[in-house]
């Protein structure tokens, strides 16, 4: 069974710093994706990094980067310079065939 | 804007009652998802479309059914609704299926559903 454990609940951070989300996975497949979404008070799901697993390379879209150890099944998202635009809930999501299986949520919330 | 379109927003039911939820994309995806939303729950998966004219359980299938009208549409209909549905539920689509360059769903904004 694949399964996706967000362990932290809850987060806060200073505006400006970086904090780091968590998020491990289980899978027996070799060939998967993973994705981190954003869902801001408004409800919209927004992808914010994808990660293919056979990509060695961490993904990084501008303050947002990855650290993917796939030996370990880790696959954390860093925040960095955070903004108050980051409050949001956020959903680790491992994809393997045609089906996404999604963690239970980080809520983030960014203190001025 | 292209994207995926849900409708409605919000609705409240009584027990019993009936009602279709409607999700339509432009963006000429072949896979389309319905999943519900629960507090510490995440998302779970209801149903999905993996292409125009299939359908598949997921999940949390029961009480629910869909349709895959066409390509661009798919509905999900409660046929007699319960509190347990109270959630919000959430369409989306992605334009490939597994092997292919994948760039995950596009969601719709929700639709928050309340039974009473």
């Amino acid at each position: 069974a694949q399964t996706v454990t967000q362990s932290q609940p809850e987060m806060s951070v200073q505006e400006a710093e970086t904090v780091t989300l968590s998020c491990t996975y289980d899978t027996s497949e070799n060939n998967y994706y993973l994705f981190w979404y954003k869902q801001p008070p408004s409800r919209q799901m927004i992808l914010v990094i994808r990660q293919e697993a056979y990509k060695q390379q961490n993904a990084t879209e501008n303050r947002f980067s990855v650290n993917f150890q796939k030996a370990a099944k880790s696959f954390s998202l860093k925040i960095s310079d955070s903004q108050l635009g980051d409050t949001a809930m956020y959903f680790c999501a491992f994809m393997a065939g045609n089906q996404f299986y999604f963690g239970t949520g980080t809520s983030l919330t960014v203190i001025p | 804007n292209a994207g995926v379109t849900q409708t409605p927003k919000f609705q409240v039911l009584k027990t019993g009652q009936s009602m279709t939820l409607q999700c339509a994309q432009d963006m000429n995806h072949n896979s389309m998802y319905w999943y519900r939303q629960d507090p510490g729950m995440g998302l779970r998966l209801i149903y999905y479309s993996a292409s125009e004219g299939t359908t598949d359980k997921g999940e949390v299938p029961n009480g629910y059914n869909v349709s895959r009208l066409n390509k661009r549409e798919f509905s999900l209909r409660l046929e007699s609704a319960a509190p347990s549905q109270t959630s919000v539920y959430f369409c989306a689509s992605s334009e490939a299926s597994f092997g292919t360059a994948f760039y995950g769903y596009t969601f719709g904004s929700g639709t928050r559903l309340t039974v009473v």
